[in-house]
């Protein structure tokens, strides 16, 4: 059963665009919510993250947006650069227990120059 | 130097074989974590150590024992190995004090069992 999901297995942008990035969830203890970058042949890498009781978090040209009423969140990338070309998972823990990370299954961002 | 080294990086080995792959860290985080990457999966939890003491399994830890043997050091045993275990597995540790779980990965092994 996954519990966070990330239904575009990829996504292509011109660079200096926008690219968004989504991701669905339907455990409602989860707390926080983490976006990670993973480059081929290395592990994942920590991106930006924001807590169940805020709305949006940046970070540079990085910001997450939380809708807790659609168990949705979403990252815009803006510009964005092909250096940023990398799979986007998105994590959430949950409130209890273990405090273990759920990922999604991934989208590929390919940003084209 | 990586703070999170995984050994081997690659392996490729036979069913029924018994095979360990090792995960050292030099961050002083107390948790570590054993992950599988599936295609099309994402990242499922085998098991989880908060302290050398403390060791938890995770969403999918049939087939799979771990031994934390320090602070710095968590491996993964698959006992008797079969090819539905070929995946990509990542090693992680985080710091307790961290408010948002953060987890740093190892670059990972990828592993096939024929």
């Amino acid at each position: 059963d996954q519990q966070v999901k990330q239904n575009s297995p990829s996504l292509s942008v011109q660079e200096g665009r926008i690219s968004i990035l989504n991701c669905d969830y339907t455990n409602s203890m989860f707390d926080y919510f983490l976006w990670y970058k993973k480059y081929p042949a290395e592990g994942p890498t920590f991106l930006i993250s924001i807590s169940s009781i805020k709305d949006k978090n940046e970070d540079g040209r990085f910001t997450v947006f939380l809708n807790k009423s659609a168990k949705h969140l979403s990252l815009h990338i803006v510009p964005s650069q092909p250096g940023d070309s990398a799979v986007y998972f998105c994590a959430a823990r949950k409130r209890t227990g273990a405090n273990n990370l759920f990922f999604g299954t991934g989208t590929r961002l390919t940003v084209i120059p | 130097d990586a703070d999170v080294t995984q050994t081997p990086r690659n392996r490729i080995t036979k069913t029924g074989k018994r095979i360990m792959l090792e995960c050292s860290q030099t961050k002083g985080h107390d948790r570590m974590y054993w992950y599988r990457q599936d295609p099309g999966l994402g990242l499922q939890l085998i098991y989880y150590s908060f302290d050398v003491k403390d060791i938890n399994k995770g969403e999918i830890s049939d087939g799979y024992s771990v031994s934390r043997q320090a602070q710095a050091k968590f491996s993964l045993s698959l006992e008797s190995a079969i090819p539905n275990q070929t995946a990509l597995y990542f090693c992680a540790t985080s710091d307790k004090q961290g408010a948002l779980n953060e987890q740093f990965f190892g670059p990972g092994t990828r592993l096939t069992v024929l």
